[in-house]
């Protein structure tokens, strides 16, 4: 079954600073794909970034850049200098081969203090 | 614009009245779901849909009821409601009816209350 873990509840970041945010997966699949997820006060969920397992590549899009390590099973997310809009929270999900659902993490609550 | 919108966007019911919370997405995709969303847990699929007529369920689909009749709404029913299925509630849509790359886009949320 597939799993997705978070490992950090909460983070406190100094506003310009970079920061990452863990994620560990499991699947027996070997073609899956692993996306954040940012979700700010207002509770809409903003797709931030994609990484398919077949990339060679670390993914990147702007500020936001993911950190995927396909041996230790781990898709960091990585923001660039933090701004105090950054401040939401952010999961991390996995979709399958056949795709039928997203599996979520639990989600990382991230504060930027100016 | 490209979106997918939910209704209500808040609903405060009581338990046992039935209510239906719209899904409908402008951007022709033939896959859409449902998610909750609670304290804790992340989101978790309640159905999903490949294409028109298809649905099937996810993870926590036990009190919940969905329908495909058109390839733009994935209405979600819930029969009759309990407290425990308090939740934000999210529909999403993406293009492929399958396929680890295909970017699910969600819609604004639906905060239930149920008393």
């Amino acid at each position: 079954a597939q799993k997705i873990t978070q490992t950090q509840p909460g983070m406190f970041v100094q506003e310009k600073e970079a920061v990452t945010l863990d994620c560990t997966y499991d699947t027996s699949d070997q073609s899956y794909g692993l996306f954040w997820y940012k979700q700010p006060s207002s509770g809409e969920m903003i797709f931030l970034i994609y990484q398919g397992s077949y990339d060679e590549q670390n993914a990147t899009e702007g500020r936001y850049s993911l950190n995927f390590q396909k041996a230790r099973k781990s898709a960091n997310l990585v923001i660039s200098a933090s701004q105090l809009g950054d401040s939401a929270m952010y999961f991390c999900a996995m979709r399958e081969a056949l795709g039928e659902k997203l599996t979520f993490g639990t989600g990382t609550r991230l504060t930027i203090i100016p | 614009e490209a979106q997918v919108t939910q209704n209500p966007r808040y609903l405060i019911t009581v338990t046992g009245k039935k209510l239906t919370v719209t899904c409908s997405q402008n951007m022709n995709h033939e896959y859409m779901s449902w998610y909750r969303q609670d304290p804790g847990l992340g989101l978790r699929q309640i159905y999903y849909s490949m294409n028109v007529e298809v649905t099937d369920k996810g993870d926590v689909p036990e009190g919940y009821k969905v329908s495909r009749k058109e390839k733009r709404n994935f209405p979600l029913i819930l029969e009759s409601p309990s407290p425990n299925q308090t939740s934000l509630y999210f529909c999403a849509s993406s293009f492929g009816a399958g396929g680890p790359q295909e970017t699910q886009y969600f819609g604004p949320g639906t905060r239930l209350l149920v008393l």
